[in-house]
């Protein structure tokens, strides 16, 4: 059974900086590309960032361009999310996603919370 | 990039009615086209993709239409379950863009 696990939310003050973790199960990431999807408290979905099946390929919103790095540990079986210099703004609850037929999104995590506050 | 516009944005209907969601694309995605299913508290579900072909396990009252730059997503006959919030996602190319989503509430 595919799992996403995540972890490592919580509440960090403006211009601070989180490391998000999705621990996969049930599955290889090393064979699928995989993405984070953000929800701002009573909005809709927007897409984040997501990195191909063998790690050589990323891509982010315009939003956290240059802010927010994605990963994976493929030993772990883990992706990440290294977010820097956060915002108000991007106070939401994160998914990590595993692709489907690029770029649909077939598995979703639990949703990690991240709010940036003072 | 491209914009997804959903409407209406709340459907009120009661069980046994059928739904019509729509999906507005800026400019055309083929047939790029998912939908998803989002209850409160719950991550999204894919319910269809590609426009118009029910992923796995999603009930044959769920069916998808449309092509180029306007799409629909169909419950024919409402179940109790079926009341949630629905958004449309392109994947025809950089961003990906999901559309403000649509609530199916009871009447």
């Amino acid at each position: 059974e595919v799992q996403l696990l995540g972890s490592g939310g919580g509440l960090v003050q403006p211009g601070g900086s989180l490391r998000l973790s999705c621990a996969a199960s049930g599955f290889s990431i090393s064979f699928y590309d995989m993405s984070w999807v953000r929800q701002a408290p009573g909005k809709g979905l927007e897409w984040v960032s997501a990195i191909s099946r063998d790690g050589s390929g990323t891509t982010y919103a315009d939003s956290v361009k240059g802010r927010f790095t994605i990963s994976r540990d493929t030993s772990k079986n883990t992706l990440y999310l290294q977010m820097d210099s956060l915002r108000g703004e991007d106070t939401a609850v994160y998914y990590c996603a595993k692709v489907w037929r690029t770029w649909y999104f077939d598995h979703w995590g639990q949703g990690i919370l991240v709010t940036v506050s003072s | 990039e491209i914009e997804l516009t959903q409407s209406p944005g709340t459907l009120s209907l009661s069980p046994g009615e059928r739904a019509t969601l729509s999906c507005r694309a800026s400019q055309s995605v083929a047939d790029y086209l998912a939908w998803y299913q989002q209850k409160p508290g719950q991550a999204p579900r894919l319910l269809i993709y590609d426009a118009s072909n029910r992923a796995t396990g999603i009930p044959a009252r769920f069916s998808g239409s449309g092509s180029g730059t306007d799409f629909t997503l169909t419950i024919s006959s409402l179940e109790p379950e079926d009341f949630a919030v629905y958004y449309c996602q392109h994947r025809s190319n950089w961003p990906l863009t999901f559309g403000g989503g649509t609530k199916v509430e009871i009447k």
